[in-house]
Formats: C-alpha cells, sequence, structure tokens
C-alpha cells in the first residue's frame, strides 16, 4: 500500500528558478514527515523535516510546506542551483506509534545552467 | 564526519546463490535499520534492530532472508537463495534513538544484481 505517493518522476528547472517538489499521504497518523536527498551512488542524506504541528519549515533555500487537510506537503527550493540536481524522496512516519518511515518514491530534480 | 559504512558496494550472483552484505553503524548508534529500495521505487523497510535485538521485522521476507547484529555493533543481512526480484540497492542506516527521523544516517548502500 503506497502511504506516501510522490507523483511526478522528474522535474527539470533552470539554474535560479525555484524548484517545487510535491508528495501526498494517505495516513491521518502520521505526524512527522522528512525530506531525503540522494546522489547517485550514494545514500539518502536527510534534508529537511516538518512536525504536524507546524504548516512550514525554512532552512537557508530549503522550504517545507505542510496541508494537513490535504494530506499534502511540498519541498521548495529557492533558487535552485545545479547542485541541487538528485533525487528527493518524501518521507512520513509516526512518532507516536510504531510505525516505520514509508518513503515516496522520489522525484528526480534536475537543474539546468 | 561519522558514516555508516557498507560493503560491497557492488554484487552480482546468479540465482539461487547466497550472498551476505555487511554494514558498520556510527559508533554508538543504538539503532540499526536495513531497507531495500526497488529501482524507481522509495526505500522499504527491511529489519530493525535495537542493539542485539530485532525489533521490527515484518517485512522481511523469511523464507530466505536473515538478518544478524550479533554483538550489537555491526551487522549482517543475507539471502539464500537469491532470486531475481531480489535486484535492487540495499541500504543500512542507523540512529541514536528508533523512529529518530531526522537522525538517521544512511550508508551508500550494496547495489545487489541477480542474474
Amino acid at each position: 500500500d503506497q502511504q506516501v505517493k510522490q507523483n511526478s518522476p522528474s522535474l527539470s528547472v533552470q539554474e535560479g528558478r525555484i524548484s517545487i517538489l510535491n508528495c501526498d499521504y494517505t495516513n491521518s497518523m502520521f505526524d512527522y514527515f522528512l525530506w531525503y536527498k540522494k546522489y547517485p551512488a550514494e545514500g539518502p542524506t536527510f534534508l529537511i523535516s516538518i512536525s504536524s504541528i507546524k504548516d512550514k519549515n525554512e532552512d537557508g533555500r530549503f522550504t517545507v510546506f505542510l496541508n494537513k487537510s490535504a494530506k499534502h506537503l511540498s519541498l521548495h527550493i529557492v533558487p535552485s542551483q545545479p547542485g541541487d540536481s538528485a533525487v528527493y524522496f518524501c518521507a512520513a512516519t509516526s512518532l507516536n506509534d510504531n510505525n516505520d518511515m514509508r518513503f515516496g518514491a522520489g522525484t528526480r530534480l534536475t537543474v539546468k545552467p | 564526519e561519522a558514516e555508516v559504512a557498507q560493503s560491497p558496494r557492488y554484487k552480482i550472483t546468479e540465482k539461487s546463490q547466497a550472498v551476505a552484505f555487511w554494514c558498520d553503524p556510527i559508533s554508538g548508534h543504538a539503532t540499526l535499520y536495513w531497507y531495500r529500495q526497488i529501482l524507481g521505487q522509495g526505500p522499504e523497510l527491511l529489519v530493525q534492530f535495537q542493539d542485539e535485538s530485532v525489533v521490527d521485522d515484518s517485512q522481511l521476507p523469511k523464507d530466505r532472508f536473515s538478518a544478524e547484529r550479533l554483538k550489537g555493533v555491526d551487522s549482517t543481512l543475507k539471502i539464500q537463495p537469491a532470486e531475481l526480484g531480489d535486484s535492487a540497492m540495499y541500504l543500512c542506516a542507523s540512529s541514536l534513538f528508533p523512529r529518530q527521523g531526522s537522525g538517521y544516517t544512511f550508508g551508500s548502500g550494496t547495489r545487489l544484481t541477480v542474474v
């Protein structure tokens, strides 16, 4: 069962523009959401997270927005840089439950110079 | 910066053969996870250890997969016999505490190809 969905397998943007990566989830028990970034031949690295008590979390060029009523979150990268080109995974978990972290299928972002 | 070490990086094996992967977590991390990532999908948890004990192996195909962490430090994941559908990236991760979300550190993974 796909509880976390990233419906766009790929996204291409121009350097300097905004990248918006989207993620939807179905399990209303999820209360903590994360984005991981993965370069080829490397493991995923944690990028940014958000708790369900917030609707926005910002870290430098990266901002994650959470819309609980729509069960939707998005990652904004502004401005996008060529080094941001990677696969981005959305993940969700319930910190109070014994559920493991569920990952989406990933979105491959390409930032063109 | 501390890393999760995994070996081998790549493994090609024939179906019905046995294969094993090794993981050395970050020193002091009590929780260790094995994930499987099939191409085009996100990582899926296979097994979670707390020290030397398995706390979650509900998604581990136990007829062919086994995992151990005998001294609560490094861990081995074994597949016997390997099947074509086992071709995937096998990722190890560790954290200080279980289900810490942002505290997971992943290794670079082992890319398994079963032919």
